[in-house]
Formats: structure tokens, sequence, C-alpha cells
């Protein structure tokens, strides 16, 4: 078994903040994901890496950059952030070619 | 291009009940279907997932079946628990070489003692 472990797991910011999420797994998993979840609401991908140093843009990638330092690790930067973006941020991976994703527990963000 | 639709926003059963949540899917290719559940505060978990048509997934009591004909993925148990309350999610991955899995809206799901 493995684990994902998300930091910080509240992240508090003043609108118009640069932040910085961070994901780690020792599943050794080729693929990782950034999801944010509005409250109440599904899952949007914002973005995706299939191996280290590539980055693939989700639906929701506008005001987000990403970056894969190496295999186990991917760090979501939230540009500016905005009230309208608070959210639980949810990263996952996956063994290259299938299908289930395991997810972290979360970072909670709140913009003040 | 894909998608999954689960139109029950909210269900709320007693204890014991039968638990039925609705997933149809649509896709040009060879899918796989998975059923994600997510409690309070945490992260998604996976229940189950089945990639060959017509075929049941099983776990914890909760079972699906992939229908190729209807397409649909319906997730069904037959006593539900208080602590079966949690939000379901139905999702696809489709074979075409995409790494991404679609997701469906979710379904809270409320168990009264």
């Amino acid at each position: 078994g493995g684990i994902i472990t998300q930091t910080p797991k509240f992240l508090i910011g003043q609108e118009g903040q640069k932040l910085t999420l961070k994901c780690q797994q020792n599943f050794n998993h080729d693929t990782m994901y950034w999801y944010r979840q509005d409250s109440g609401k599904g899952l949007r991908l914002i973005y995706y890496s299939i191996t280290e140093n590539d980055l693939q843009k989700g639906d929701l990638s506008e005001g987000y950059d990403a970056s894969r330092e190496k295999k186990s690790s991917f760090s979501l930067t939230v540009t500016s952030a905005q009230k309208n973006e608070m959210a639980v941020f949810l990263c996952a991976s996956s063994m290259a070619g299938r299908g289930e994703q395991y997810f972290g527990p979360g970072t909670r963000l709140t913009v003040l | 291009g894909d998608s999954v639709t689960q139109k029950q926003g909210q269900v709320t059963l007693s204890e014991d009940d039968f638990l039925f949540i609705n997933c149809t899917y649509s896709t040009t290719t060879y899918p796989t279907l998975l059923w994600y559940v997510q409690y309070l505060g945490q992260g998604p978990q996976l229940l189950l997932k089945v990639t060959t048509a017509n075929n049941k997934g099983i776990s914890r009591g909760f079972e699906a079946t992939y229908d190729k004909g209807t397409t649909s993925f319906h997730l069904q148990k037959a006593s539900v628990q208080e602590s079966d309350s949690a939000v379901y999610f139905c999702a696809l991955g489709a074979s075409s070489g995409s790494w991404q899995l679609i997701f469906g809206s979710g379904t809270q799901l409320t168990v009264m003692p």
C-alpha cells in the first residue's frame, strides 16, 4: 500500500496572493493529478502530469501553475488567489495505464 | 466527448433500507467504470472498479454492474448502515489513451439511525 500526503491541510491567504500547495506520494505511481472540489460539488481537473517533468492542462487550469519536481511530488500554485476559488484541492496519483486514481486528504483553501 | 451523469444529488434513507444510485455514461471507447466514496473531511476512496462489460464489481456490501447495453453502472447495497453516509461518485476512465477520469457530480447519501 501507499499514501498521499498533502500540505498544508488548511491554507489561508489574502486576495491576490500567490499560494503553493504540495503533494507527495509513495505509491511510485507515474501519473499525478490536481483537482478542485467546490463545496457540495464534483471534482474538476486542474493539471495532471504523466511523468516527471511533464505537465498537462485540465479544464480548470486558468489561474493555476503546476510543477512536477520529481516522480513522487507534484505542486500546485494559485497565481493570484480569489475569493471565488475557496475550495478543497485534492491531489491524486495512478499507475500508468490503470484506471483507478488514489486521492490525498485535501487542502482547504480560504481566501480573505 | 466522454461524460458521466448522476442525477440524484441527495438520497436519504433509514438503516437497513435498500440503496440504489443511478449512473449512466457515454463514451466511444472501452471504458473502465469506477465508484468512489468520500467521507466528510476526507479525500475520495476507491470503492469498486469494473473493466469488462456485464461484469459486476463488489466491495464492502456494495455492488455495481457494467451494463454496456444500457450504458449504466448503478450502485446498489441491500441494507445500508448509518456509517455508509457519505458522498458517492461514479467515474469513467476511457481507454483512448487519455489519463483522465471523468467524474459524476456526486450523490450525498444520508442514512438515518
